[in-house]
């Protein structure tokens, strides 16, 4: 069965610092993968998604996510934070023959000054 | 525009009592989806429907019950509530799953139940 792993529920950085959130998924074929933004009261917002080709792939708001399959790892980065990325974010990846997505747990991220 | 658009947005209501929520999307998907979120943020999926037809079902009580008039809403109907049903229910809405690029799903602003 395929399914992501998020490690880390909370991270903290600062304004400004490296964001790096973790996701490793399982999967016995090719995966899609996704990364979603909770906004606090707010429904999910797609934010990138890989599926097949290019391996680093570009979001919005400055996010991106490079398929590692050597590390099976698909974790989201953004080189410099900004207080309105305080969110919850969670890693998803295609299954149930393409029929459904599985979430990780999600991790939430908070920025300080 | 409201792509997916659910309705009510909170409801709060007792034991015992039956309530629906309602789901509407106007991206022209055919596959529609209820997940459920609870208190721990943890999301998981409840039902899928593709063209109106139910294509999942993980193992949800059957005091609810999906219903999909057209492929444009899916509306979900739950009896009996109890206090385990309080959650933040979900709306989704894709193209058909399988093969392809376009599959990401898109999400409603969620219903926040609470049952007292």
């Amino acid at each position: 069965a395929q399914s992501v792993t998020q490690l880390g529920s909370h991270v903290s950085v600062s304004e400004g610092a490296l964001v790096l959130l973790r996701c490793n998924y399982s999967s016995s074929v090719p995966p899609y993968l996704f990364w979603y933004v909770q906004y606090p009261n707010q429904g999910l917002q797609l934010l990138l998604k890989y599926t097949t080709g290019a391996t680093l792939v570009k979001g919005i708001n400055g996010f991106e996510a490079e398929f590692k399959k050597s590390e099976t790892s698909f974790h989201l980065t953004k080189p410099s934070a900004h207080m309105s990325d305080a969110a919850e974010y969670f890693c998803a990846v295609l299954t149930g023959g393409g029929n459904k997505l599985t979430f990780g747990t999600g991790t939430q991220l908070k920025v300080e000054l | 525009d409201t792509a997916v658009s659910q309705t009510p947005k909170y409801l709060v209501t007792q034991m015992g009592n039956d309530k629906s929520i309602k789901c509407e999307q106007n991206l022209g998907h055919d596959t529609m989806y209820w997940y459920k979120q609870d208190s721990k943020k943890f999301l998981k999926i409840m039902f899928s429907y593709n063209n109106k037809e139910l294509i999942i079902n993980e193992t949800v009580p059957n005091r609810f019950s999906p219903k999909s008039p057209d492929k444009a809403h899916l509306n979900l109907h739950i009896n009996s509530l109890e206090l385990g049903d309080s959650a933040v229910y979900f709306c989704a809405s894709s193209l058909a799953g399988g093969a392809g690029g376009n599959t990401e799903a898109f999400f409603g602003q969620g219903t926040r139940l609470t049952v007292v």
